[in-house]
Order: C-alpha cells, then structure tokens, then sequence
C-alpha cells in the first residue's frame, strides 16, 4: 500500500515557539491535506493543498505542497497550549492514506 | 446536525458477539468513509461508499466485517463474532463528493472486546 511518513513522531515544545512538520509518499497524488486529532476526537482538516508548489497558511498554520509532489510541509508558529494534539498528513485517492502522525506537546 | 455523528460512543462487548455501529454523514454528502484507527496509529481505510453502494471495500480486514448504506444516508459497519484484535476506534467521514479532497470525521466509536 500507500506508504506516508511522518516526522518527526512527537515533539516537546515551549509555549511560542514555532513548530515545523513534515509528510513524504512514495508516489505521486494531488492532494494532501492536513488534519489534527484530539484526544476522543475524530480528525478536523485544517489545510488542502491542491496544487504542487502551493502554499497555504490558516491562521498560524501554513503548509506547503512541494513541488516533486511526494512531499508536504506543515509549520505551527507561535505555538499555544491548545495545539496540543497528533497531526496528521493525508493524501486523497479513493482510499484516502493518512501518515504516520505526529504528536505534538506544547509546555506553558 | 451539522457534522458527522456516530453512535454509540463506546461500545463494550464479549469475544464471539455482534455488535452494530452507526454512522450519520453531513446531510448532503453523497460518499461515505469508514476507518479503523489503533491506538498510537493513523486512521485505516476499510470501506467507502458512494451514494448506497460499497464502491470499495478492500480494507475490510475479513469477512466478519460488513457496511450498508441502504438510503445512501446513514451507514452502519456490522462486526460479526467479534475478537479482542477488533478494539479500536471505529471513524466514520463523509464527503460531498468522492473525488472531493476535503472529509469531514465524526467522533469515532470506541470498541472494546473483551
């Protein structure tokens, strides 16, 4: 099947720092979306990505599609408490493959 | 309601039962998405439907597993003479369109065998 890496798996952080994450696929798709789950909580989207070498920001998210198609970017700044959470990547066939997921600790 | 629910929120059952598990997409949303996630795991595909038919299925671990969509609305997954290996969080998606990017989670279903 699909194989879609994530790192790194976790990160420990301090509240305001920035935060940087990366997903790459062994094949080529036209999608990749960001989610990121809580604790009880299915996955919410927080970014799609549509287009090779597309850069999309959401409030204090922004993601990358990189241009080889293989690989995308998410980047967190000014990171809070509530940040706190697994994020994963996602590229969209019929089955739809999610990464490895990476889990996210922000200290206060 | 406005998102995707699923019901029950957990679910506790004995090894060998049948259990049911619901899913209501956004009204609307004509594909619809079952996943399997473990714990420390991302979500894993089993099956989707587009409208009331299964158009893929591959990822249903076997055959004590089985959906139906029957109005093309609310799906249920049928888990049939249930094992410990089964337990995990059972997610259900929608989207309004099979090849629209963006799917929209419900909950999850907790499923604990014992």
């Amino acid at each position: 099947g699909q194989q879609l890496n994530q790192s790194p798996q976790s990160m420990f952080i301090q509240e305001g720092e920035d935060v940087s994450m990366n997903c790459t696929s062994s094949s080529i798709f036209n999608t990749w979306l960001w989610y990121k789950q809580e604790p009880g909580e299915g996955p919410v989207l927080l970014i799609a990505l549509y287009k090779a070498g597309e850069l999309t920001s959401n409030g204090r998210l922004t993601a990358q599609f990189g241009i080889t198609r293989k690989d995308s970017f998410l980047n967190i700044s000014a990171s809070i408490p509530s940040d706190v959470g697994i994020y994963f990547c996602a590229l969209t066939g019929n089955q739809f493959y999610f990464g490895t997921g990476t889990s996210l600790t922000v200290i206060p | 309601g406005a998102g995707v629910s699923q019901t029950p929120s957990n679910k506790v059952t004995e090894k060998g039962k049948y259990v049911e598990l619901r899913c209501d997409p956004i009204s609307g949303h004509t594909a619809l998405y079952w996943y399997r996630q473990s714990l420390g795991q991302g979500p894993e595909f089993l099956i989707y439907f587009q409208g009331t038919g299964a158009a893929d299925d591959s990822g249903l671990p076997n055959d004590r597993f089985f959906a139906v969509r029957p109005e093309g609305s609310v799906s249920t997954l049928k888990i049939q003479r249930t094992e410990r290996g089964d337990s995990a969080v059972y997610l259900c998606a929608s989207s309004l369109t099979l090849i629209s990017g963006s799917r929209f989670f419900g909950p999850g279903t907790r499923l604990t065998v014992l």
